[in-house]
């Protein structure tokens, strides 16, 4: 079935430790974003990508980083620069060109800094 | 800066009334969807109105686009227990050559049996 995959559904990390977070679609969707929602709360864009090898900064980008090297994949990395990263994280996807479509979202990772 | 404000925060009616949830927003869209999430799940789109629409229709669901406002509602009638969710709404924005999607803070609807 098509669709977004996230993985790990549940992750714990360490303070000073990098954690990388997966996205992987089969629905051929240009477009990919990475959101942010911390409990009761809205979602905040962190970083999203229109085209392979080209991704912009959204509202709170400082201490993450993601690649976009395949259309498929669209992997989010938690540095240690995140003063606070515990939240939930959802990743999406949507056909490009123009935007005026709908997102199509993954199930979450729920990162807890220990 | 997240563009989009809802109210209200949270809201809690009896099975079969009419809930409704509005959403404001500061800057000019192409269009603006609305989402549904169940507790620690993924979103789920419900609807998208243009900025040229006034007003669009989905099964049980009704929105409303005020574009000189920047608002919107959200009337989902003869409410069900399975309409409990937080429901968002998004707001399309294209940028210098991107496009992205501002969400705004949600509506917890309860429905009660």
């Amino acid at each position: 079935d098509g669709g977004i995959t996230q993985s790990p559904k549940y992750l714990f990390r360490k303070e000073g430790q990098n954690v990388t977070l997966s996205c992987e679609q089969n629905l051929n969707h240009d477009a990919m974003y990475w959101y942010r929602q911390d409990p009761g709360q809205g979602l905040r864009l962190i970083y999203y990508s229109q085209i392979v090898n080209d991704f912009q900064k959204g509202d709170i980008a400082e201490g993450y980083s993601v690649s976009r090297e395949k259309k498929e994949s669209f992997p989010l990395t938690v540095t240690s620069a995140q003063k606070n990263p515990t939240a939930f994280y959802l990743c999406a996807s949507s056909i490009a060109s123009g935007g005026a479509g709908e997102l199509f979202f993954g199930e979450g990772s729920r990162l807890t800094v220990l | 800066s997240q563009q989009g404000e809802e109210d209200p925060q949270a809201l809690s009616i009896q099975e079969g009334e009419n809930a409704t949830m509005n959403c404001s927003y500061k800057t000019s869209i192409n269009n603006l969807q609305w989402y549904r999430q169940n507790s620690g799940r993924g979103l789920v789109h419900l609807i998208l109105i243009r900025s040229n629409e006034r007003e669009k229709h989905s099964g049980r669901l009704r929105v409303t686009l005020d574009t000189s406002k920047k608002s919107s509602s959200l009337l989902i009638t003869a409410s069900r227990a399975a309409d409990t969710a937080s429901y968002f709404c998004a707001t399309g924005v294209r940028g210098s050559g991107t496009y992205k999607y501002i969400f705004g803070t949600g509506t917890r609807l309860k429905v009660l049996a």
